[in-house]
């Protein structure tokens, strides 16, 4: 049984960076999809970009295209999240999500991890 | 990319009642379909893939159906740990994307 667990909550000031980490335990780990959603406060949900740690690179949304970088360590089966230049319109709850296995197998997402909170505040 | 919509955007219902949320895309995506629940201050769970397979583990009261555009989520005895939101997702290509949340009530 995969088991997600993300870092802890941050805040940070608008402009600087923000790095979020993923530890996978359980199942195989460097052959599935690892995907980041974030959520902002009372809204929906917005996929950010993901990657295959055996296969890399990442994919990223458009809409996050040079400001995100996702990587992968994968002797600690660690994921990460890299977010700079932020607004306060990226404070939000930052989720990872284990899609399928292989390179750009699209699917569901499952399991999830507890999401970490990122406040951006002058 | 591909737009999601659900509707509505939040409902209301009692127990043991039958609810349907629908979901439409902004073009075909066959079957590649999934629903989550979200409960507050909680991560996403899915519920339904491949827009009418039940995750192991969901009860039976949950069920979907559709395919091109058009899609639904059918919740039918209510129950008060039904009270969620639900999202849809498409997973035909990238960016996934989701709908807009339905809000789920039970009085």
């Amino acid at each position: 049984q995969v088991q997600l667990v993300q870092s802890g909550a941050e805040v940070k000031k608008p402009g600087s960076s923000v790095k979020v980490s993923c530890k996978a335990s359980g199942d195989s780990f460097n052959t599935y999809a690892l995907n980041w959603v974030r959520q902002a406060p009372g809204q929906g949900l917005e996929w950010m970009g993901g990657i295959t740690p055996m296969f890399g690179p990442a994919k990223y949304a458009q809409k996050f295209q040079g400001r995100v970088t996702i990587t992968a360590d994968e002797s600690t089966r660690t994921v990460y999240m890299d977010l700079n230049s932020l607004t306060s319109e990226d404070t939000a709850v930052y989720y990872c999500a284990r899609g399928p296995p292989g390179f750009e197998i699209l699917g569901w997402l499952d399991p999830w991890g507890q999401g970490t909170l990122v406040t951006v505040s002058p | 990319d591909i737009q999601m919509t659900q509707s509505p955007s939040a409902l209301s219902a009692s127990v043991g009642d039958t609810v349907t949320i629908t979901c439409r895309a902004s073009q075909s995506i066959s079957g590649w379909l999934a629903w989550y629940q979200q409960k507050p201050g909680k991560a996403p769970k899915v519920l339904i893939y491949k827009a009418s397979t039940l995750q192991r583990g969901v009860p039976s009261r949950f069920s979907g159906s559709g395919s091109g555009t058009d899609f639904t989520l059918t919740i039918s005895s209510l129950q008060p740990d039904d009270s969620a939101t639900y999202y849809c997702q498409q997973y035909t290509s990238y960016p996934y994307t989701f709908g807009q949340g339905t809000k789920l009530e039970i009085k």
